[in-house]
């Protein structure tokens, strides 16, 4: 069991260009989520994703991130037109059951991370 | 909204036990999470504790659980430098059930 497996660990960006991060779930696990962490910070929520299917991106900056979760695949988060401020380590967790107030513990399985630096 | 404190840094010798403290505001979470990250890793999930739960003890691991007053502790028996890492509280709380992490305690074990 491979775990949560998130390429590439380490990504360099000039401003302006494109960041695209991928991750691959846990085998039998079918919810992803993107976490952010800024340098001293905790984890920010950025988008739950099911396959196809965007549930929440209530954390999600409005212009130039989006993700998918292809059927499939890996899940990808993009970053357009990168900026200093997305320099960041984003984290993809995934669980086996939908999350939700009543789904049980439902433990989220985070990847070692993905870190980007924009230059 | 949510927010989850937490102290930022602790320091103890080896051997000697750790207490890291953490605060929640939202009354409605149903579970509340601790999480382990070392320099350079993700989150390794250590514990967790339902909210109808004072206390549960795994191993080293201590977790107590005031609901009352919105707070949370784990207490790490017998401190070791392989315990040297980040600890993060998190709640599951929002209209969807995520996680909402604090900051993160710093725990540095001195030899």
């Amino acid at each position: 069991n491979a775990g949560v497996m998130q390429n590439p660990r380490h990504l360099v960006r000039r401003r302006g260009q494109e960041a695209r991060l991928r991750c691959s779930p846990m085998k039998g696990h079918s919810h992803v989520y993107w976490y952010r962490q800024l340098p001293e910070e905790g984890l920010k929520f950025m988008v739950y994703l099911q396959k196809e299917n965007i549930i929440d991106e209530s954390g999600m900056p409005k212009e130039r991130f989006s993700a998918e979760f292809p059927k499939e695949g890996p899940s990808i988060l993009r970053i357009q037109q990168v900026v200093r401020g997305d320099s960041a380590a984003y984290f993809c967790a995934s669980s086996p059951l939908r999350q939700g107030l009543t789904s049980g513990a439902n433990v989220l399985t985070f990847g070692a991370g993905s870190r980007l630096t924009v230059l | 909204g949510e927010d989850v404190e937490q102290s930022l840094f602790l320091s103890v010798r080896e051997g000697d036990s750790s207490v890291i403290n953490c605060t929640y505001t939202d009354s409605s979470s149903t579970y509340l999470y601790w999480y382990k990250q070392e320099p350079g890793a993700g989150l390794q999930l250590l514990t967790y504790i339902f909210s109808n739960m004072d206390m549960k003890q795994d191993q080293r691991l201590t977790v107590l659980l005031n609901k009352k007053d919105k707070h949370l502790s784990l207490r790490i028996a017998d401190t070791q430098t392989g315990d040297s890492a980040i600890y993060f509280c998190a709640e599951r709380g929002g209209s969807q059930g995520n996680l909402i992490f604090g900051k993160g305690t710093k725990l540095s074990v001195k030899p």
